[in-house]
């Protein structure tokens, strides 16, 4: 079975502009989280999406905003970006809430200049 | 809010010798679970190895091994018999049940030398 992908691989942006990330979680899998990790620290929580729903948000602008598909995949949109929002950004799915071992996708790497 | 530190930004190791990554975390939950993840410079974050808190036996997987001290809210992860692909930052991170969230720390950058 695949794994979780995200796409795409890399990506480079103007301050001001606008960006969406995409994830398909693992065949089965119902939740997908997002993480944003800065270069040199480890990954920040961003949102988590079950059956369509919010179910979480971490400490993130609303510039930062998700949804999920009935599909369960996922898309991460980035509104007036900022230089600190260079980062790889991270998906994770689980098979469900109650389910807690995570698995992680290779990321997207975002570049703001 | 629970929080996880890591003390050790880099530690170094010779091939085929064992090495201890050090993880302290902070929480008022009784419940929980620990993970050490495994992150290449291909940057594919990979599960090395998880913890039950309600589980007092340490979990092991093949070289990799934790000591989990509950009351000391400590979660050490020993590699033995080190390879030169187990050079990699490793990530601590804490869950809460029923939770998406995962809490990470900052990571120690591990090198093995040959």
């Amino acid at each position: 079975d695949a794994g979780v992908t995200q796409s795409p691989t890399h990506l480079i942006k103007t301050r001001g502009q606008q960006v969406t990330l995409r994830c398909s979680p693992i065949s089965g899998h119902k939740s997908v989280s997002w993480y944003q990790q800065v270069l040199g620290q480890g990954p920040q929580f961003i949102f988590q999406y079950y059956e369509k729903e919010e179910r979480g948000r971490g400490n993130f602008p609303d510039r930062f905003s998700a949804r999920q598909f009935p599909n369960y995949s996922s898309e991460l949109n980035v509104n007036a970006l900022l230089l600190g929002d260079s980062a790889l950004y991270l998906c994770a799915s689980n098979l469900d809430t109650l389910f807690y071992e995570q698995y992680f996708g290779p990321g997207t790497r975002l570049t703001v200049t | 809010a629970q929080t996880v530190t890591q003390s050790q930004p880099e530690m170094s190791v010779q091939e085929a010798e064992t090495v201890t990554l050090s993880c302290t975390y902070d929480t008022s939950e009784s419940d929980y679970y620990l993970f050490w993840y495994k992150q290449p410079p291909s940057r594919q974050m990979i599960l090395v190895i998880r913890q039950e808190a309600y589980k007092q036996q340490n979990a092991t997987e093949n070289r990799f091994s934790v000591n989990f001290q509950k009351a000391a809210k400590s979660f050490s992860l020993k590699i033995s018999d080190s390879q030169l692909g187990d050079a990699a930052m490793y990530f601590c991170a804490y869950r809460s049940p029923n939770a998406g969230k995962s809490t990470f720390g900052d990571g120690t950058t591990l090198t093995v030398k040959p």
